[in-house]
């Protein structure tokens, strides 16, 4: 199957500081990813969605300014958290679809971040 | 109401039994129904895809799709101590662009 990496795995930062997570499509080219995040014990929650070369959609609630998404490339997009707190402490999960869109049996979904702000 | 509802378990249960794990959803517009596993740690891995009602069986696995009582099921045979881990179950409706919205996961141990 298709395989998605997202790098660093776990990160630690101090409160106020920015951190850059990046997810990449190994074998594919990924058209479409999505970012979401999960906090212990709850759902997985979309964030934003991201086509190569255009600006992310952002779901409600989510900050824009705060989570920066950068999809330059069919094989890479990077979640900025910037100024983080405390509270954006959580797991950090990215997903890729080949298809504009993104069905949910074309994602494939990477290993995760771990994200503690101190 | 939440739009999927999934108890969080813990559920345990001896090597070999059939688990039976379920979710209710309330949006009538799901389509699409899956079932992904999750293991400590790890992002999920999708086992099952099913579109609109009825079962679908892939080796030890066997989803149900109930649309008029919005209820799905997902159901492994001869569970084994490899199978514990955490199983979410998500769907999606394609009027929203193939949103996924998930359950809060059930955590599965199979004693062995």
């Amino acid at each position: 199957g298709a395989v998605v990496s997202q790098h660093p795995s776990r990160v630690i930062c101090k409160s106020g500081t920015s951190v850059k997570i990046e997810c990449r499509s190994l074998d594919f080219q990924a058209t479409t990813m999505f970012w979401y995040r999960q906090f212990p014990k709850q759902s997985l929650m979309l964030m934003a969605t991201s086509n190569e070369g255009s600006k992310a959609t952002y779901e409600q609630g989510v900050e824009k300014d705060k989570f920066l998404i950068n999809h330059a490339s069919l094989t890479l997009s990077t979640l900025t958290v910037t100024s983080a707190h405390p509270e954006d402490s959580s797991f950090y999960i990215c997903s890729a679809s080949a298809l504009a869109g993104g069905g949910a049996d074309t994602q494939y979904f990477g290993p995760g971040t771990r994200l503690t702000v101190l | 109401q939440k739009e999927v509802e999934q108890d969080p378990g813990p559920l345990s249960v001896p090597e070999g039994a059939i688990v039976s794990l379920n979710c209710t959803y309330s949006n009538s517009a799901f389509q699409y129904f899956m079932w992904y596993r999750q293991y400590s740690r790890k992002g999920p891995e999708l086992l099952m895809y099913t579109y609109s009602s009825g079962n679908k069986e892939d080796g030890r696995f066997t989803a149900q799709v109930d649309k008029s009582s919005k209820y799905i099921s997902l159901f492994i045979r001869d569970s084994q101590p490899s199978d514990s881990a955490t199983y979410l179950c998500a769907m999606s409706d394609m009027n929203r662009d193939d949103k996924i919205i998930f359950g809060k996961g059930t955590r599965l141990h199979i004693l062995p």
